[in-house]
């Protein structure tokens, strides 16, 4: 059973500074691995898609990496801004038991505050 | 924005209703996959449903049932609602046998009183 654990659960940051989201799983038999964005009382936002074969992908200031041997993710975002508050959930996608499905596997996410 | 809708946003019901919510996928979906996200939690799976049958289900009790319908559009239902129900209920539209990518709706913000 895949396990998403996401490490900080929250961080605070001034303005400006530069900073690091972790994402670890259990399972490295993965379809693709997405992070998404959430404001409060707000639905999912999807930031990056790497899928199993691809190690990064970029979107202007952030940038998201996948080691899948390790059961590693990270997403890095560039010069922080107030904005960028909310929390941060990554989920790997996997087929389910005889292939007769895929679904996400999420972890609790990272409480992002950005401070002015 | 995803192209997948959900309806109604909220829902307020008390305890031993229940619930029908609504969800329509993304143009070119086959697919729906159903999660429940609890205050503070990383949304849980439900169910999704191809080809207008379940093919997967969650670690979820037999209330929480699901219909697909031929243009794709997909039902949750809840009986005898809990007050654990309580929970913002996301729906993810995907193509089967293309990328598996899901696309999520701005999802139905239940309470249970």
């Amino acid at each position: 059973k895949q396990e998403v654990t996401q490490i900080p659960a929250a961080l605070s940051v001034p303005e400006g500074e530069n900073l690091v989201l972790n994402c670890s799983f259990t399972d490295s038999a993965i379809y693709n691995l997405q992070w998404f964005r959430q404001d409060p009382g707000k639905g999912l936002t999807s930031l990056l898609l790497i899928q199993s074969s691809q190690r990064e992908q970029t979107s202007g200031r952030l940038n998201a990496s996948l080691d899948k041997s390790s059961g590693r993710s990270t997403l890095y975002i560039a010069a922080s801004q107030p904005g960028d508050s909310a929390t941060y959930l990554c989920a790997t996608l996997q087929e389910g038991s005889g292939g007769s499905n895929y679904k996400l596997t999420f972890g609790k996410g990272t409480l992002l505050t950005v401070n002015p | 924005e995803t192209g997948v809708t959900q309806s109604p946003t909220h829902l307020i019901k008390t305890r031993g209703q229940q619930v029908t919510l609504r969800c329509s996928s993304q143009s070119g979906h086959n697919t729906v996959s159903w999660y429940q996200q609890a205050l503070g939690q990383g949304p849980q799976f439900i169910f999704q449903y191809y080809r207008e049958e379940e093919n997967g289900r969650g670690n979820f009790p037999p209330r929480f049932s699901g219909l697909q319908f031929p243009n794709y559009s997909s039902e949750l239902n809840v009986n005898a609602l809990e007050l654990d129900d309580s929970a913002l209920y996301l729906c993810a539209s995907s193509f089967r046998g293309g990328s598996e990518t899901q696309y999520f709706g701005p999802g139905t913000r239940l309470l249970v009183l």
